[in-house]
């Protein structure tokens, strides 16, 4: 099963360049997560946002969580060629274990 | 920061032969452990979820006959595909949790699975 929805599915920039990623989901939620895939490889977690907070930061990474609106930011500042990667925000719902996917945004960041 | 190892990272099988994925939390005590499926350029769909020591809980529409998933300890959770077929193919990826469910996953490399 799946959370939600991402956009833009497909993202591609110049270094330097800041990007921004959206993510929809559909139910009541413990906390959102966000997570970076390179190519064919496992996952490597970013950030963790719970219910009850609006903004997190951590180095370049900026995300933002509007649970009126089931939605959330992230914004990767003064992009990099080796940001270019795969990025899937993933949300545990309340009252359950699971982390659940969104559909993800293939970032592209050109030199 | 915790490691997750899974193996094998490959693995290239006849249809109708059954495989083992295997996944272990190797400096911490894995509590809930996940299994995904990936399609090629596709998000990552939630097989089952395994706690220690209990049975599986399988998300709709997983058959749970098929994939068969054991997490006898703290530290290790296999995935057998049995009887696989060509449909079967995927990249696979486990991931483990220490804590509860504020507590972020830790995921393993995956395994790309191809049945001939």
């Amino acid at each position: 099963s799946q959370q939600g929805e991402e956009d833009p599915q497909a993202l591609s920039i110049q270094e330097g360049e800041n990007a921004t990623m959206n993510c929809s989901y559909k139910t009541s939620i413990n906390n959102l997560q966000w997570y970076r895939q390179n190519s064919g490889r496992g996952l490597v977690h970013l950030i963790l946002i719970r219910s009850n907070e609006r903004e997190k930061h951590s180095g370049r990474l900026r995300v933002t969580l509007d649970t009126s609106k089931k939605s959330s930011s992230l914004l990767i500042t003064a992009s990099r060629a080796a940001d270019t990667a795969s990025y899937f925000c993933a949300t545990v719902n309340t009252g359950f274990q699971k982390l659940v996917f969104g559909t993800g945004t293939r970032l592209l960041v050109s030199p | 920061g915790a490691v997750v190892s899974q193996h094998p990272s490959w693995v290239i099988c006849k249809s109708g032969t059954s495989v083992k994925i295997e996944c272990r939390s190797l400096d911490f005590q894995a509590t809930t452990m996940f299994w995904y499926r990936q399609f090629p350029k596709q998000s990552l769909m939630l097989m089952a979820t395994s706690n220690e020591g209990s049975k599986a809980t399988y998300e709709q529409g997983v058959e749970k006959d098929k994939f068969l998933i054991n997490h006898a300890s703290l530290t290790l959770s296999t995935l057998t595909v049995t009887s696989a077929h060509p449909e079967d193919s995927s990249f696979y990826i486990c991931s483990a949790r220490s804590g509860g469910v504020n507590e972020k996953l830790f995921f393993g490399s995956g395994t790309q699975l191809s049945v001939l």
